[in-house]
C-alpha cells in the first residue's frame, strides 16, 4: 500500500514571497490533515478535511494560509505572504473514516523563509 | 497550555535493556491515545495506540500502559534494538478532535 505522498521535500523562500505545498493521501482515506512541526516541538494541527469538507480550521492563521481538498482527494496547502516564523516542517497525514482510526504521516515539506 | 507532556528530552538505553517512555497528560476528556515514533528527515509512524476503556495494549515489543487516574501514560519497548532509536512522540484525542502531541523524546540504543 503506498503511503501518503507530498512534495516538495525542501523549499527555501525569502520572506514575503508565496508557498505551496501538495499532499496525496492513501487511498481510500477520507480524512486528510496538514500539520505544522516547529524543530522542538511536535506536530501542531492546522487544518483537517473530511472528504472535501473542512472539519477543523482553528489553528490556521487564514490571513496568510489557505488550503484546500477539492474532489476529496489530494490537497494543497498555500501560505502567502510567508513570514520567517513559518519555516517548520510541514506535515500532511490521513486516516480511515471512523473512531479512533490512527493517522498515517507523510515525509513532510521542510520550508525555510531568508 | 500544553495539554500533553513528554518532560524527557532524551532517554539513552543499552541494546537488550528495556526502553521506558513516558507521557503525561492535563485533559481528562482524552479518551485515545498513541505513539508515534520518528526518525529524521521523514514523517512520523504510527507505533501503538491505547483507549480509555484499557488499561494495558501489547504489540511484539512494545507494550502501552495506561492510568487515568494519574493521567500518566508510558510505552515500554522490550527489546531493546539500535533500530529503535528515534523520538517518540505521545499524542492524545478526544472523540473526533484534532490530535495533542507531546514535544517527543529522543531515544538513543547502544549496541
Amino acid at each position: 500500500e503506498a503511503g501518503v505522498a507530498q512534495s516538495p521535500r525542501y523549499k527555501i523562500i525569502e520572506k514575503r514571497q508565496s508557498v505551496a505545498f501538495w499532499c496525496n493521501p492513501i487511498s481510500g482515506h477520507a480524512t486528510l490533515y496538514w500539520y505544522q512541526q516547529i524543530l522542538g516541538q511536535g506536530p501542531k494541527l492546522l487544518i483537517q478535511f473530511q472528504n472535501n469538507g473542512v472539519v477543523d480550521d482553528s489553528q490556521l492563521p487564514k490571513d496568510r494560509f489557505s488550503a484546500e481538498r477539492l474532489k476529496g482527494v489530494d490537497s494543497t496547502l498555500k501560505i502567502q505572504p510567508a513570514k520567517l516564523e513559518d519555516s517548520a516542517v510541514y506535515l500532511c497525514a490521513s486516516s480511515l473514516n471512523g473512531v479512533n482510526q490512527p493517522q498515517h504521516f507523510g515525509d513532510g515539506t521542510r520550508l525555510s523563509i531568508l | 497550555d500544553q495539554q500533553v507532556k513528554q518532560n524527557s528530552p532524551s532517554l539513552s538505553v543499552q541494546e537488550g535493556r528495556i526502553s521506558i517512555l513516558n507521557c503525561d497528560y492535563t485533559n481528562s476528556m482524552f479518551d485515545y491515545f498513541l505513539w508515534y515514533k520518528k526518525y529524521p528527515a521523514e514523517g512520523p509512524t504510527f507505533l501503538i495506540s491505547i483507549s480509555s476503556i484499557k488499561d494495558k495494549n501489547e504489540d511484539g515489543r512494545f507494550t502501552v500502559f495506561l492510568n487515568k487516574s494519574a493521567k500518566h501514560l508510558s510505552l515500554h519497548i522490550v527489546p531493546s534494538q539500535p533500530g529503535d532509536s528515534a523520538v517518540y512522540f505521545c499524542a492524545a484525542k478526544w472523540r473526533n478532535y484534532k490530535l495533542t502531541f507531546g514535544k517527543g523524546t529522543l531515544l538513543t540504543v547502544n549496541p
